[in-house]
């Protein structure tokens, strides 16, 4: 049962045009989504996160969007350049026995036509 | 600053074989620690958490173990490796308590049963 789900395992965009990485969730519960970057063979990076208390968040070319009516956030780059090729993971936090849990969505792989 | 190392880098190894992988953390102390498999085609999944010495939460059930017998160290094992035990395995930490925040994820372990 897949909380967190990517629907759109790839994306091609145009370098410099608006890329847009979309993300649903069931878990209402969730208050605290993050999204990541990952290239082949290393370690996803932070991006960029954002708490359910807003509906925006904007860092640099990086925006994150959350309509929680519609549990869905996507991020959105403007404008895409070829280095942002990698997989983007969303990921939604959960409270947990002394910590909190990290559910990932599948990934969407991104890339950026030069 | 804090860094997360991971190793072997890759492992082939025969199924029936054990396994242990180790993952440490500088630079922090009484960090959460987690361990994710990413199969090939899908997302992160959340294996096992700590969030202390002896610790250990497990996700899914299967034949891989943890283990955290130092702070800053974790350790993911198996008495036999099967086939389905293929897959990227990554590392990650976080600030312990009970605010927000990013998870910093290892460079990754690229296991392959034979």
């Amino acid at each position: 049962d897949q909380q967190v789900k990517q629907n759109s395992p790839s994306l091609s965009v145009q370098e410099g045009r608006i890329s847009i990485l979309n993300c649903d969730y069931t878990n209402s519960m969730f208050d605290y989504f993050l999204w990541y970057k990952k290239y082949p063979a290393e370690g996803p990076t932070f991006l960029i996160s954002i708490s359910s208390i807003k509906d925006k968040n904007e860092d640099g070319r990086f925006t994150v969007f959350l309509n929680k009516s519609a549990k869905h956030l996507s991020l959105h780059i403007v404008p895409s350049q070829p280095g942002d090729s990698a997989v983007y993971f969303c990921a939604a936090i959960e409270e947990a026995s002394g910590t909190y849990k990290y559910i990932f969505g599948t990934g969407t792989r991104l890339k950026v036509l030069a | 600053s804090q860094t997360i190392h991971q190793w072997p880098a890759t492992l082939v190894q025969p199924v029936g074989s054990p396994l242990s992988l180790e993952c440490t953390v500088e630079g922090t102390s009484n960090p959460n620690l987690y361990w994710y498999r990413q199969a090939a085609g899908r997302g992160l999944q959340l294996l096992f958490y700590s969030v202390g010495i002896g610790q250990i939460s497990s996700e899914v059930p299967q034949n891989l173990s943890a283990s955290r017998p130092q702070d800053r160290q974790f350790i993911l094992s198996s008495k036999k490796l099967l086939l389905s035990d293929s897959g990227f395995y990554l590392c990650a930490w976080n600030r312990g308590g009970r605010s927000y925040n990013e998870q910093f994820f290892g460079p990754g372990t690229r296991l392959t049963v034979l």
